[in-house]
């Protein structure tokens, strides 16, 4: 039973246009991130939700915009997709915020191709 | 804000040696310090954590992890290398004051030689 599931796992599109990446997580946690690898492995986070509010926006283009229906459900739309957009985009999912134990659980990445 | 480094990018050892892997960290108050494996086309995978407590820490698959203070550092560490081991490895540090995000360094890709 996947912790957190992201779907798809390869997604191929071309420049200019728009698509989202879904995440979902059954492990009862509060707060879900959007994390970015580049093509030499560096991650960076993009943004972080608590109980479906942003905390976190890291100086992200406005063209990624995350939506948050529910607290266990954090989904990535893209617009006017750029060749510099090309990267490995992994959700996760840790429990509330401040709390001690602060462990992140990562989904298996989405592989973003923009040709 | 906080910062992590691992200065080794890459790094080959023969299957049966000891491995050290180095990581060092910046952060203002107490950090909160993990160890995260990426195989090949795989998510992240958490080795063990350093929250408080014991400054020897042990993970998954046989590492260890020794927080050091006063050296700002959280080096990961195991006695023997299985071929398996081969993957790419990240150091990171998180902040409950920061939303719980999480600073990685730039990982370091072990390879292991037969």
């Amino acid at each position: 039973d996947t912790a957190v599931s992201q779907t798809p796992k390869y997604l191929v599109t071309q420049m200019g246009n728009d698509k989202s990446i879904k995440c979902e997580q059954n492990l009862g946690h509060d707060t879900m991130y959007w994390y970015k690898q580049d093509s030499k492995k560096f991650l960076k986070i993009m943004f972080s939700y608590n109980n479906k509010e942003l905390i976190i926006n890291e100086t992200v283009p406005n063209r990624f915009s995350p939506k948050s229906p529910d607290k266990a459900h954090l989904n990535l739309h893209i617009n006017s997709l750029e060749l510099g957009d090309s990267a490995v985009y992994f959700c996760a999912s840790s429990q509330a915020l401040g709390a001690l134990n602060t462990e992140a659980f990562f989904g298996q990445g989405t592989r973003l191709t923009v040709v | 804000a906080q910062s992590v480094t691992q200065p080794d990018i890459h790094i080959t050892v023969s299957e049966g040696a000891s491995l050290e892997l180095r990581c060092n960290y910046s952060y203002g108050a107490t950090p909160y310090l993990f160890w995260y494996v990426q195989s090949p086309g795989q998510g992240l995978q958490l080795l063990l954590k350093y929250f408080s407590g014991d400054t020897l820490v042990q993970g998954i698959k046989g590492f260890e992890a020794e927080f050091k203070r006063s050296q700002s550092s959280f080096n990961l560490r195991k006695p023997s290398v299985h071929w398996s081991d081969a993957a790419e490895y990240f150091c990171a540090v998180g902040a409950a004051g920061g939303g719980n995000k999480l600073t990685f360094g730039t990982g370091t890709q072990l390879k292991v030689e037969l």
